[in-house]
């Protein structure tokens, strides 16, 4: 089974950095993905981890550690539009589970 | 198409009332996927396809759920006898198939059983 955990809520000041950390234990594993989520939308594909690591895109960095089942979503720059649900998905052989999503909330 | 489509995007029912959701998915892809996501909480997983068998049933939550895939493309979700606890939205995702591929969701489908 997949037991994926993050917290369920932060508030960050628009311009600052906020961090999301996500864990894991899980039956398999190929690959971390992040997906955001705003209010009635359909999640949107972030990053994948699969390797050790930092990826980072834009604004945006994942950092993956499999020996510790850990990962985290950085969001730098920070702006009113990434006021959203950020969740964290473990990919098995074939699907993802997902954590239940942490919801990040961004004030003037 | 560009993207993962699904329909009807919003269904209001009766309980006891059949329903089917349809997932047309991104040209090509040949794993299919299905979640559910009731309000506020986070996406619980259904049934995967790969092709047009399902070799990954074990989120159904009871035998009123079904859904099939046919052409290698075009999905259908039913459930039968529509209970309230029904109401969600029901995603559908899609994907090139191999492990380290991408899963891409569609806008999903939000339904209320009242």
């Amino acid at each position: 089974g997949q037991n994926i955990d993050q917290p369920t809520e932060m508030t960050a000041t628009e311009g600052a950095i906020v961090q999301i950390n996500c864990t894991y234990q899980t039956s398999g594993f190929n690959g971390l993905f992040w997906y955001q989520q705003h209010a009635g939308e359909a999640p949107t594909f972030l990053s994948y981890n699969v390797l050790d690591g930092l990826e980072e895109k834009g604004r945006f960095s994942s950092f993956l550690s499999r020996s510790k089942g850990y990962s985290y979503l950085l969001l730098k720059e920070l702006q009113m539009k990434d006021s959203a649900s950020y969740l964290c998905a473990v990919r098995d052989d074939y699907k993802l589970s997902f954590g239940a999503g942490t919801t990040v909330t961004v004030r003037a | 198409g560009a993207g993962v489509s699904q329909s009807p995007s919003n269904k209001v029912t009766e309980k006891g009332k059949d329903v089917e959701l349809r997932c047309d998915p991104i040209s090509g892809h040949t794993a299919l996927y299905w979640y559910r996501q009731r309000l506020g909480q986070g996406l619980e997983f259904l049934i995967y396809f790969q092709g047009n068998s399902a070799p990954d049933k074990s989120g159904l939550p009871s035998d009123r759920f079904s859904a099939e895939r046919t052409g290698e493309s075009v999905s259908t979700l039913t459930i039968q006898r529509t209970q309230q606890e029904d109401s969600a939205v029901y995603l559908c995702a899609s994907s090139p198939g191999g492990s380290g591929n991408t899963i891409y969701f569609g806008e999903g489908s939000w339904l209320t059983v009242v």
